[in-house]
């Protein structure tokens, strides 16, 4: 089993639909990480969780620590949302990140 | 202020030749990782280096693999003899400080394919 899970693998979705992702953990960590991957490759940071909850934009991401869950969440989704959103933890202790699986979604016009 | 520049973005090298690939991090920082992207699957960590020090390099592969971060230039990760199963999207990323203790967040690169032939 991985240490990061991700669900789902895939979802798509209409334009203007609210969109969950989730992100499940069984280790000890020290921060999330939810990330973007466009095609053609390139990874941008969207934001870096360890309690709470954060807003930037159309984007809130949230974490429950004692669950060991997190969810990003976008509103109105728009076409040009569709990427891959990888989920990451930087494990306690050691300064490395592991990474889910990546949840491809694909907004429909 | 310039991002994570990673060169080249695209290598294609045949069996048993070298592949370098170098990376500058941000201005400031001083904290550099490389991560892989084999295709259909999830990035994977493979080593943290500070200036002229790796930190952690468990996810290196015993073989062919080195990386380095000298005083001055970019960090340069190395693979000897490369072969097919090499072939992937390269990532590094950058960070001032510890990321969970600072506060600072990742900023990577935009990869580096290596296709072996």
């Amino acid at each position: 089993k991985n240490e990061v899970e991700q669900s789902p693998q895939n979802l798509t979705a209409q334009e203007g639909e609210f969109i969950t992702i989730n992100c499940s953990y069984s280790v000890g960590i020290s921060a999330l990480h939810w990330l973007q991957q466009h095609p053609g490759g390139g990874i941008v940071s969207l934001f870096m969780l360890s309690s709470g909850k954060k807003k930037h934009g159309r984007l809130i991401a949230t974490i429950n620590i004692q669950e060991k869950h997190s969810s990003l969440h976008i509103t109105a989704s728009h076409p040009r949302d569709s990427a891959v959103y990888i989920c990451a933890v930087e494990i306690q202790g050691a300064q490395k990140l592991v990474f889910g699986q990546g949840t491809r979604l694909t907004i429909n016009p | 202020n310039a991002g994570v520049m990673q060169n080249p973005r695209h290598l294609v090298r045949r069996r048993g030749q070298e592949a370098r690939l170098r990376c500058s991090p941000m201005k400031g920082h001083s904290h550099v990782y490389w991560y892989r992207q084999l295709p259909e699957e999830g990035l994977k960590f493979m080593v943290y280096l500070q200036k002229e020090n790796i930190i952690d390099e468990s996810g290196m592969p015993k073989e062919r693999f080195s990386a380095e971060f000298p005083k001055e230039g970019p960090s340069i990760l190395r693979i000897q003899q490369v072969v097919r199963g090499d072939s992937a999207a390269y990532f590094c990323a950058s960070s001032p400080q510890r990321t969970a203790i600072s506060g600072n967040t990742i900023y990577f690169g935009e990869g580096s394919w290596l296709t072996v032939v």
